[in-house]
């Protein structure tokens, strides 16, 4: 059992460049999750898709786009990368169903460190 | 101000000490609570789950949840060097679809 699935691990860019982060998990989670995590600033929500098909913006969205792909996958793409994108990126995703006490805890990926040059 | 709030540390201790990790939150609405620990250069991993007020204890961990003074804890007996990591704790109302984290506190405990 996997869990989920992060690739690449790390990633190295040139201003300008573009790329598509990718997650896979094997959990039949319904919902997927991407934060990037930067020192003194914790995990900040990038974009979320709460069930396939759908996709919502988090905390940090601009400059950022996402696809879910199918229940498994959620890719998130950044089209001119920035050195400001320069972060570790985390994919997660749990079993929410609203309104059961289900466990709503997450389960993360091993992170994508990129640099942006 | 941030829904939750953490103190990011970093916190030294001597093995064999006991710890405790505290957040404070906002939103009278969160019902369910979690704990993180987060190694260098790996993913968070759950370490503790409670639903509403009162204690939860997992080996040498317990978890406390004080919903009138929106105050939660992590204590860690008998610490030893491998619980050093970084700790987030995390958050989610009832009907809620995502977490709220906070930022983490690092913890090394030292030989």
């Amino acid at each position: 059992n996997a869990g989920v699935t992060q690739t690449p691990k790390f990633q190295v860019l040139k201003t300008g460049q573009s790329m598509t982060l990718q997650c896979a998990q094997d959990m039949n989670h319904n919902s997927m999750y991407w934060y990037r995590q930067d020192p003194g600033m914790g995990l900040r929500l990038i974009y979320y898709s709460a069930s396939e098909g759908t996709t919502d913006k988090g905390e940090v969205p601009n400059g950022y786009n996402v696809s879910r792909l199918n229940k498994r996958e959620f890719s998130l793409r950044l089209e001119s990368a920035a050195p400001s994108q320069t972060s570790v990126y985390f994919c997660a995703s749990s079993d929410l169903r609203t309104g059961v006490r289900s466990n709503y805890g997450y389960t993360f990926g091993s992170g994508t460190r990129l640099t942006v040059v | 101000q941030k829904e939750v709030e953490q103190d990011p540390g970093p916190l030294s201790v001597p093995e064999g000490a006991i710890v405790s990790l505290n957040c404070t939150y906002s939103n009278s609405a969160f019902q369910y609570f979690m704990w993180y620990r987060q190694y260098s250069r790996k993913g968070p991993e759950l370490l503790m789950y409670t639903y509403s007020s009162g204690n939860k204890e997992d080996g040498r961990f317990t978890a406390q949840v004080d919903k009138s003074s929106k105050y939660i804890s992590l204590f860690i007996r008998d610490s030893q060097p491998s619980d050093s990591a970084t700790y987030l704790c995390a958050m989610i109302t009832g009907g809620g679809n995502k977490l709220t984290f906070g930022t983490g506190t690092q913890l090394k405990v030292e030989l």
